[in-house]
């Protein structure tokens, strides 16, 4: 089975400044897929970033980026030029395919983004 | 725009009570899912269901039952609920692409109490 850690509860970051979640996983799988989901205060879920493992070149969303170490099975997000609206829990996830579509997600680290 | 609505976003329930989540998605999607959200424990999926009638168990099944009478619609059952189930409980639907990494939208959630 799939697990997803994200080893820091909480994070805390000042406005303008960048700031790096970590996450690693543990799969057999060679092809999946990786995903961070944001989720503010309002509750809503909202994707971020989506890596697809089979490509090398990481993924990058405006502010968003992640590091995708794939040997070394490490999925970071690095947010840019720090927000306030970017306060909230973010989740790392993971997805094999032709699993239906099911996420696995990590513990989740919140993120405090401070003027 | 699309949209997963949750009917309640919060719940006060006693415990022994039958409790109904219901969930409607209007992008025709096929796959919608329940998760459970809890501190430390990130997402964990409770049920899945790829088409009408049909239901697959996820991680956490146990005490819940679920039904999709029509496509658009997931419910999630407590048949009996307990303080165990407080929780937040969110649904979420994707599409079945040939892609295989279909993003899961989510609804707002639904915040449950049992007392």
């Amino acid at each position: 089975a799939q697990t997803v850690t994200q080893s820091q509860p909480e994070m805390s970051v000042q406005e303008a400044e960048t700031v790096t979640l970590s996450c690693t996983y543990d799969t057999s799988e060679n092809n999946y897929y990786l995903f961070w989901y944001k989720q503010p205060p309002s509750r809503q879920m909202i994707l971020v970033i989506r890596q697809e493992a089979y490509k090398q070149q990481n993924a990058t969303e405006n502010r968003f980026s992640v590091n995708f170490q794939k040997a070394a099975k490490s999925f970071s997000l690095k947010i840019s030029d720090s927000q306030l609206g970017d306060t909230a829990m973010y989740f790392c996830a993971f997805m094999k395919p032709r699993g239906g579509n099911k996420l696995v997600f990590g513990a989740g680290t919140i993120l405090r983004v401070k003027s | 725009d699309v949209k997963v609505t949750q009917s309640s976003r919060y719940l006060v329930k006693r415990t022994g009570e039958k409790v109904f989540l219901e969930c409607v998605q209007d992008m025709d999607h096929e796959n919608m899912f329940w998760y459970r959200q809890d501190p430390g424990l990130g997402l964990r999926l409770i049920y899945f269901s790829y088409d009408v009638k049909m239901k697959e168990k996820g991680d956490i099944p146990e005490g819940y039952s679920v039904s999709r009478e029509k496509k658009e619609r997931f419910s999630l059952i407590l048949e009996s609920a307990s303080t165990n189930q407080t929780s937040m409980y969110l649904c979420a639907s994707s599409s079945q692409g040939a892609s295989g990494a279909n993003v899961l939208t989510f609804g707002a959630g639904s915040r449950l109490t049992v007392l």
